[in-house]
């Protein structure tokens, strides 16, 4: 069945840093890879999305990479700061009809003034 | 205002009473999604609504029913709440061509005594 692993571990990070969090996933292969931001209590906010042909992503302070040979996408915040501090779920979906998404569990990303 | 309003946002019931969540949006999105979460799991689809007249079970739609009574509005109903269904379930919308981009609600926590 399809499986998406996220690193259940808190990543903890100083301020100014970046921060690399990781999806892997295993069993299929996807049309599209999400990255989705929610905040404790709150609903998941989608942030990018980034297509099986293409190999990185940007917006603003964010980088998505989604490398189809390992099966792996990395998701990066360059200078990141406190207020990004939130849990971060990468999601999944083929093309074509129903595009089911089929979601991670997420890392916890903290980031330390 | 929120597009996609979740109501109620906190619901404690006990066992065996009937439950109805409500989800109501503005984006004019055709498809509508219903989701649970539950600590240290993904998200998972519990029923998802193409249209008014197209209802589908998801991954975990045993003890769970839903209504679409127009575009905007999808409910989801316990009929005889037990707890193990104690979660935090989130509201969904998307275009008919999404790609796996979803609009999440704020959120119904439901604790079943």
């Amino acid at each position: 069945s399809q499986k998406i692993e996220q690193n259940s571990e808190a990543l903890n990070i100083q301020e100014g840093k970046t921060a690399t969090l990781t999806c892997n996933y295993t069993n299929y292969s996807p049309a599209y890879l999400q990255w989705y931001r929610q905040d404790p209590g709150r609903g998941p906010v989608f942030l990018l999305l980034i297509r099986e042909n293409e190999k990185e992503k940007r917006k603003e302070r964010l980088k998505v990479t989604f490398d189809t040979t390992l099966k792996q996408s990395l998701f990066h915040i360059t200078a990141s700061q406190p207020a990004d501090s939130a849990t971060y779920l990468c999601a999944t979906s083929p093309s074509g009809g129903y595009q089911k998404v089929t979601f991670g569990t997420g890392t916890k990303l903290q980031v330390i003034p | 205002d929120a597009d996609v309003t979740q109501t109620p946002r906190n619901r404690i019931t006990k066992t065996g009473k009937r439950i109805m969540l409500e989800c109501s949006q503005t984006k004019g999105h055709d498809r509508m999604y219903w989701y649970r979460q539950d600590p240290g799991l993904g998200l998972q689809l519990i029923y998802y609504s193409f249209d008014v007249k197209d209802i589908n079970k998801g991954e975990i739609s045993d003890g769970y029913s839903v209504s679409r009574q127009a575009q905007a509005k999808f409910s989801l109903s316990l009929e005889s709440a037990i707890p193990n269904q104690t979660a935090l379930y989130f509201c969904a919308t998307s275009d008919s061509d999404s790609k796996g981009k979803l609009f999440f609600g704020e959120g119904s926590r439901l604790t079943v005594l």
